[in-house]
C-alpha cells in the first residue's frame, strides 16, 4: 500500500456525462500527479500540484481539470466524456516537487465511458 | 518532449535466474531515472531511482545501471521469483519538474 487513496475504484459512465475523481496523497506528501493510463497511449502524465498551486502540465485535455485543495487533496474532473476517455488515472503524490522526489503511485480509478 | 521506450514488450524467465530489462531515452539533459513494477489490477509500485551522476545501484535483489554515453538504463533482477512477475516500467524524469516521462512497459513471466 502506497499510502496514496483514490475514488472510486470504478465508475462507467455515458458518453456526454462529467466525472470526478478524488485523490488523497501520502500524509506529508504536499505534490500530487494525474496520470492516465491506456492501452495505447501507455502512462501519461496529465497535471502535477505543489501545495494548491499548479506546477506542471502535461497532455491534458482542455475538457479535463484539476485541483488541490487546503487540505492537499486532490480532485479531477472530467467532463463531456467520450468513449477514448475510459482508462485508468492514477493519482501519484511525492514529498516535494523537485525533479528528484519519488513519486508513489495510488491504486487507480478505472473510468469506463459507454 | 522526452521519449521513452523499452527493448523488449515480454520477457520469460526460469525461477531462480537472473533477469535484464532495458530501456532507452532521448534526452540527454535528462537527470533523474526511475524503474516501477505494475502488478494486475495495482497502480506502479517503486522499485529503485538513480541520478545521472551514477551509473549504478543497487537496492534488494536489483540493480539499476545507466549508460549515459548511450542513453540507455537496465533493471537486473537477481534470483528472479514468481513474485516477480508483472509489468515492468522505465520512466524518466522531467528536465525542469517532477513529472515522469514512462516507456510502454515489459511484461515480466517467472516459469517456476
Amino acid at each position: 500500500d502506497s499510502g496514496v487513496t483514490q475514488t472510486p475504484k470504478h465508475l462507467i459512465t455515458a458518453t456526454g456525462q462529467r466525472v470526478t475523481l478524488r485523490c488523497s496523497p501520502r500524509s506529508g506528501d504536499l505534490s500530487v500527479y494525474w496520470y492516465q493510463q491506456s492501452l495505447d497511449q501507455g502512462l501519461q502524465f496529465l497535471i502535477q500540484y505543489y501545495n494548491g498551486e499548479e506546477r506542471a502540465k502535461g497532455n491534458i485535455l482542455e475538457r479535463f481539470s484539476a485541483q488541490q485543495f487546503p487540505d492537499l487533496h486532490s480532485e479531477l474532473n472530467l467532463s463531456s466524456l467520450e468513449l477514448g476517455d475510459s482508462a485508468l488515472y492514477f493519482c501519484a503524490s511525492s514529498v516535494d516537487a523537485g525533479v528528484g522526489n519519488t513519486i508513489y503511485f495510488g491504486e487507480g480509478s478505472w473510468l469506463t465511458v459507454v | 518532449g522526452e521519449s521513452v521506450g523499452l527493448h523488449l514488450p515480454t520477457l520469460s524467465v526460469q525461477e531462480g535466474d537472473n533477469s535484464i530489462i532495458n530501456c532507452a531515452y532521448s534526452n540527454s539533459a535528462s537527470d533523474y531515472f526511475i524503474w516501477y513494477k505494475q502488478e494486475s489490477g495495482k497502480g506502479p509500485q517503486f522499485i529503485i531511482d538513480i541520478r545521472s551522476n551514477m551509473d549504478k545501484r543497487q537496492g534488494q535483489r536489483v540493480t539499476v545501471l545507466l549508460n549515459k554515453t548511450v542513453k540507455h538504463l537496465s533493471l537486473q533482477i537477481a534470483a528472479t521469483q514468481p513474485g516477480d512477475s508483472a509489468v515492468y516500467f522505465c520512466a524518466v524524469g522531467g528536465t525542469g519538474a517532477n513529472n515522469l516521462f514512462f516507456g510502454t512497459g515489459t511484461r515480466l513471466t517467472v516459469i517456476p
